[in-house]
């Protein structure tokens, strides 16, 4: 299976800061089709995870613009430029090419 | 209004079955992939299985395989999964979820409880 290893585990953020999550994978998420297949997912306490990002980089429709994703292969980032309280929750990475599909472990991202 | 509403957890106990439901509605369901994924108490998430458009092709988690059927009624725009011979790693909130284009997860039901004990 694929693995999904998110860094840090958890991080504390000023509101107005920046912050950024790792996510790296075991194998290349690329496609044949020059797509790839990674994901980001919050999940805020009490509720169902939502997704932000999808291939890598593109925002999911209503998602705000300070979050961004960056990446190829192996290797991926989620940045929020100015973390606001809404933010607070748990940050998952994804793959969707090799099943089965799996998560990262979770970034939980609390407020100072 | 563009939802899905899980329904079927319950308590049981270890070695019995239970079977989850998802009603889906505000979209086209007979179009979409669906999903189910699953939480443990405290835990992250796991993909469980998926299901295409007509039924043909199912996926699971070799966890749950042989002991997991997902199938769905296009008719009855419902989603389901057959969950037996249950073990207590099993307990978890079962999410019902839409694949949207390319295989993102765009909708996600609240959840329902199966929680596997004695």
């Amino acid at each position: 299976d694929v693995v999904m290893t998110q860094t840090p585990l958890s991080l504390s953020v000023t509101p107005g800061q920046p912050a950024s999550i790792s996510c790296k994978s075991s194998q290349s998420l690329l496609h044949s089709d020059g797509k790839t297949f990674l994901y980001w997912y919050l999940q805020k306490p009490g509720q169902s995870p939502q997704l932000l990002i999808y291939e890598v980089s593109s925002r999911f429709s209503g998602v705000p613009d300070r979050f961004s994703g960056s990446g190829s292969g192996t290797d991926f980032t989620l940045t929020i430029s100015r973390v606001e309280a809404e933010d607070v929750g748990v940050y998952y990475c994804m793959q969707g090419i090799h099943l089965p599909w799996t998560f990262g472990q979770g970034t939980n991202v609390e407020i100072k | 209004e563009v939802q899905l509403v899980e329904s079927g957890g319950a308590l049981v106990q270890p070695g019995g079955s239970l079977r989850l439901s998802c009603a889906a509605s505000g979209f086209t369901f007979s179009t979409c992939w669906m999903s189910w994924v699953r939480q443990a108490p405290g835990k992250g998430l796991e993909w469980v299985a998926n299901i295409n458009t007509d039924g043909s092709q199912k996926y699971y988690v070799d966890s749950v395989k042989g002991r997991f059927t997902i199938s769905r009624d296009n008719a009855k725009n419902s989603l389901f999964m057959e969950m037996n011979s249950l073990r207590a790693e099993d307990t978890a909130v079962y999410y019902c979820v839409r694949l949207g284009y390319r295989g993102y997860m765009g909708l996600w039901g609240r959840g329902t409880t199966a929680t596997v004990s004695s």
